[in-house]
Protein backbone atom coordinates (compact mmCIF):
# COMPACT_ATOMS: atom_id res chain seq x y z
CA UNK A 1 0.00 0.00 0.00
CA UNK A 2 0.75 3.36 -1.20
CA UNK A 3 1.86 6.10 2.10
CA UNK A 4 0.03 8.73 0.47
CA UNK A 5 -3.11 7.74 -1.81
CA UNK A 6 -4.02 10.40 -4.57
CA UNK A 7 -6.81 11.42 -6.22
CA UNK A 8 -8.56 11.25 -8.78
CA UNK A 9 -5.12 9.61 -10.13
CA UNK A 10 -6.90 11.24 -13.87
CA UNK A 11 -8.68 14.58 -14.76
CA UNK A 12 -9.63 16.00 -17.68
CA UNK A 13 -11.07 19.28 -18.12
CA UNK A 14 -12.24 22.12 -20.07
CA UNK A 15 -10.92 25.70 -19.32
CA UNK A 16 -12.44 27.76 -16.73
CA UNK A 17 -13.82 25.08 -14.84
CA UNK A 18 -12.79 24.42 -10.97
CA UNK A 19 -11.13 21.09 -9.68
CA UNK A 20 -10.04 19.69 -6.03
CA UNK A 21 -6.88 16.77 -5.89
CA UNK A 22 -6.86 15.14 -1.99
CA UNK A 23 -3.87 13.68 -1.04
CA UNK A 24 -4.79 11.47 1.95
CA UNK A 25 -2.79 8.86 4.34
CA UNK A 26 -3.33 7.30 7.84
CA UNK A 27 0.00 8.87 8.94
CA UNK A 28 0.16 11.75 10.62
CA UNK A 29 3.53 14.35 9.06
CA UNK A 30 4.98 17.59 10.53
CA UNK A 31 4.79 19.03 6.99
CA UNK A 32 4.08 17.81 3.49
CA UNK A 33 4.41 19.38 0.08
CA UNK A 34 3.16 19.73 -3.37
CA UNK A 35 5.08 19.46 -6.87
CA UNK A 36 3.64 19.93 -10.43
CA UNK A 37 5.88 18.22 -12.98
CA UNK A 38 5.28 18.94 -16.75
CA UNK A 39 6.81 16.03 -19.08
CA UNK A 40 10.12 15.55 -19.38
CA UNK A 41 10.84 18.09 -16.12
CA UNK A 42 11.71 17.68 -12.48
CA UNK A 43 8.93 18.53 -10.00
CA UNK A 44 8.58 22.17 -8.91
CA UNK A 45 7.11 22.66 -5.20
CA UNK A 46 4.07 24.87 -5.50
CA UNK A 47 3.93 24.85 -1.60
CA UNK A 48 4.89 23.80 2.31
CA UNK A 49 1.84 23.54 4.53
CA UNK A 50 2.84 23.19 8.24
CA UNK A 51 0.47 23.60 10.26
CA UNK A 52 -2.73 21.42 10.93
CA UNK A 53 -5.82 23.56 9.04
CA UNK A 54 -3.80 25.75 7.48
CA UNK A 55 -4.99 27.23 4.38
CA UNK A 56 -2.23 28.57 1.84
CA UNK A 57 -3.29 30.05 -1.76
CA UNK A 58 -0.77 30.97 -4.97
CA UNK A 59 -3.17 32.90 -7.42
CA UNK A 60 -5.62 30.67 -8.60
CA UNK A 61 -4.37 27.57 -6.41
CA UNK A 62 -5.73 27.19 -2.91
CA UNK A 63 -4.07 24.16 -0.71
CA UNK A 64 -4.84 23.34 2.85
CA UNK A 65 -3.68 20.76 5.34
CA UNK A 66 -6.37 18.78 6.89
CA UNK A 67 -6.31 19.37 10.87
CA UNK A 68 -5.18 16.21 11.65
CA UNK A 69 -2.42 16.85 9.40
CA UNK A 70 -3.00 13.26 7.75
CA UNK A 71 -4.25 14.77 4.42
CA UNK A 72 -4.12 17.66 2.19
CA UNK A 73 -5.89 19.28 -1.06
CA UNK A 74 -5.38 20.91 -3.83
CA UNK A 75 -8.02 23.30 -5.20
CA UNK A 76 -7.42 25.00 -8.91
CA UNK A 77 -9.89 28.14 -9.37
CA UNK A 78 -11.01 28.73 -13.15
CA UNK A 79 -8.12 26.52 -14.63
CA UNK A 80 -6.23 27.24 -17.68
CA UNK A 81 -3.87 25.29 -20.15
CA UNK A 82 -0.90 26.10 -18.31
CA UNK A 83 -1.73 24.21 -15.56
CA UNK A 84 -1.93 21.00 -17.06
CA UNK A 85 1.12 18.34 -15.36
CA UNK A 86 1.10 15.69 -12.91
CA UNK A 87 0.54 17.02 -9.34
CA UNK A 88 1.98 15.51 -6.47
CA UNK A 89 2.29 15.60 -2.87
CA UNK A 90 4.95 14.44 -0.62
CA UNK A 91 6.23 14.11 2.56
CA UNK A 92 9.20 13.92 4.81
CA UNK A 93 9.14 10.48 6.50
CA UNK A 94 12.23 11.39 8.33
CA UNK A 95 15.04 10.31 6.52
CA UNK A 96 15.06 13.77 5.10
CA UNK A 97 14.17 12.14 1.57
CA UNK A 98 10.75 12.87 -0.36
CA UNK A 99 7.70 10.34 -0.41
CA UNK A 100 5.44 11.57 -2.84
CA UNK A 101 2.28 10.36 -3.69
CA UNK A 102 0.72 8.38 -6.36
CA UNK A 103 0.09 11.51 -8.85
CA UNK A 104 -2.58 13.26 -10.34
CA UNK A 105 -2.58 14.00 -13.80
CA UNK A 106 -4.32 16.94 -14.85
CA UNK A 107 -5.31 17.89 -17.90
CA UNK A 108 -7.06 21.13 -18.90
CA UNK A 109 -8.75 21.41 -22.47
CA UNK A 110 -8.78 24.87 -24.18
CA UNK B 1 16.45 30.21 -6.26
CA UNK B 2 18.39 27.63 -5.97
CA UNK B 3 19.38 25.37 -9.22
CA UNK B 4 19.73 21.96 -9.99
CA UNK B 5 21.46 20.95 -12.79
CA UNK B 6 21.33 17.52 -14.90
CA UNK B 7 23.59 16.27 -17.47
CA UNK B 8 23.21 14.45 -19.53
CA UNK B 9 19.39 15.03 -20.23
CA UNK B 10 18.56 12.23 -22.34
CA UNK B 11 20.63 9.42 -23.31
CA UNK B 12 20.19 6.20 -25.65
CA UNK B 13 22.75 3.34 -24.57
CA UNK B 14 23.26 -0.20 -25.98
CA UNK B 15 22.55 -2.82 -23.55
CA UNK B 16 25.57 -4.27 -21.24
CA UNK B 17 27.08 -0.50 -21.69
CA UNK B 18 27.56 2.05 -18.66
CA UNK B 19 25.98 5.73 -18.46
CA UNK B 20 27.10 8.30 -15.96
CA UNK B 21 24.80 10.89 -14.95
CA UNK B 22 25.93 14.06 -13.67
CA UNK B 23 23.56 15.99 -10.92
CA UNK B 24 24.77 19.76 -10.04
CA UNK B 25 23.64 22.76 -7.33
CA UNK B 26 24.65 25.23 -9.16
CA UNK B 27 24.33 28.31 -6.56
CA UNK B 28 24.74 26.56 -3.12
CA UNK B 29 26.02 23.43 -1.53
CA UNK B 30 24.62 20.34 -0.79
CA UNK B 31 25.83 18.05 1.42
CA UNK B 32 22.91 15.33 0.33
CA UNK B 33 21.40 14.62 -2.45
CA UNK B 34 18.88 11.92 -3.87
CA UNK B 35 18.16 10.03 -6.72
CA UNK B 36 14.72 9.06 -7.58
CA UNK B 37 13.49 7.29 -10.83
CA UNK B 38 10.24 7.67 -12.29
CA UNK B 39 8.51 4.96 -14.80
CA UNK B 40 6.19 5.94 -17.45
CA UNK B 41 3.06 7.62 -16.31
CA UNK B 42 4.39 7.03 -12.50
CA UNK B 43 5.01 8.56 -9.32
CA UNK B 44 8.80 9.45 -8.33
CA UNK B 45 10.12 6.53 -6.33
CA UNK B 46 13.42 6.92 -4.25
CA UNK B 47 16.57 5.14 -5.27
CA UNK B 48 19.45 6.64 -2.96
CA UNK B 49 20.51 8.99 -0.91
CA UNK B 50 23.87 10.51 -1.83
CA UNK B 51 26.03 11.90 1.48
CA UNK B 52 28.96 13.99 0.47
CA UNK B 53 32.36 11.91 1.35
CA UNK B 54 30.65 9.10 2.42
CA UNK B 55 28.86 6.00 1.24
CA UNK B 56 25.43 6.61 -0.24
CA UNK B 57 22.30 4.70 1.28
CA UNK B 58 20.12 2.86 -0.83
CA UNK B 59 16.27 1.71 -0.70
CA UNK B 60 15.35 -1.78 -0.28
CA UNK B 61 15.53 -3.21 -3.86
CA UNK B 62 17.87 -1.22 -5.48
CA UNK B 63 21.29 -2.59 -6.09
CA UNK B 64 23.88 -0.83 -4.88
CA UNK B 65 26.83 -2.25 -7.56
CA UNK B 66 24.14 -1.55 -10.50
CA UNK B 67 23.64 1.95 -9.84
CA UNK B 68 27.04 3.25 -8.82
CA UNK B 69 26.45 6.86 -6.67
CA UNK B 70 29.38 9.42 -6.05
CA UNK B 71 29.17 12.11 -4.22
CA UNK B 72 32.19 13.74 -4.36
CA UNK B 73 31.96 17.50 -3.87
CA UNK B 74 29.33 19.35 -1.93
CA UNK B 75 28.01 20.52 -5.51
CA UNK B 76 28.50 17.33 -7.56
CA UNK B 77 26.52 13.80 -7.45
CA UNK B 78 27.12 11.03 -9.90
CA UNK B 79 24.65 7.72 -10.67
CA UNK B 80 26.30 5.18 -13.22
CA UNK B 81 24.36 2.97 -14.39
CA UNK B 82 26.66 -0.28 -14.79
CA UNK B 83 25.46 -2.86 -17.55
CA UNK B 84 22.31 -1.19 -18.40
CA UNK B 85 19.67 -3.56 -19.92
CA UNK B 86 16.30 -2.28 -21.30
CA UNK B 87 14.87 -2.28 -18.19
CA UNK B 88 16.83 0.27 -16.39
CA UNK B 89 15.68 2.62 -19.27
CA UNK B 90 13.16 5.33 -17.46
CA UNK B 91 13.16 9.16 -15.82
CA UNK B 92 16.27 9.57 -13.69
CA UNK B 93 15.98 12.62 -11.43
CA UNK B 94 17.98 14.35 -8.45
CA UNK B 95 17.43 16.54 -5.78
CA UNK B 96 19.81 18.57 -3.62
CA UNK B 97 18.68 19.58 0.19
CA UNK B 98 19.11 22.86 0.86
CA UNK B 99 19.24 22.59 4.88
CA UNK B 100 17.36 25.24 6.79
CA UNK B 101 14.12 25.81 9.10
CA UNK B 102 12.20 23.80 6.61
CA UNK B 103 14.85 22.02 4.62
CA UNK B 104 13.83 22.01 0.84
CA UNK B 105 14.54 19.96 -1.81
CA UNK B 106 15.03 21.32 -5.34
CA UNK B 107 14.82 18.85 -8.18
CA UNK B 108 17.11 18.48 -11.43
CA UNK B 109 15.68 18.64 -14.82
CA UNK B 110 15.96 14.95 -14.86
CA UNK B 111 17.35 12.49 -17.76
CA UNK B 112 15.75 10.47 -19.47
CA UNK B 113 17.72 6.88 -20.55
CA UNK B 114 16.85 4.52 -22.71
CA UNK B 115 18.32 1.54 -23.13
CA UNK B 116 18.41 -0.82 -26.29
Amino acid sequence: TQLLEQSPQFLSIQEGENLTVYCNSSSVFSSLQWYRQEPGEGPVLLVTVVTGGEVKKLKRLTFQFGDARKDSSLHITAAQTGDTGLYLCAVDTGRRALTFGSGTRLQVQP
Amino acid sequence: GAVVSQHPSWVICKSGTSVKIECRSLDFQATTMFWYRQFPKQSLMLMATSNEGSKATYEQGVEKDKFLINHASLTLSTLTVTSAHPEDSSFYICSARLAGAIDTQYFGPGTRLTVL
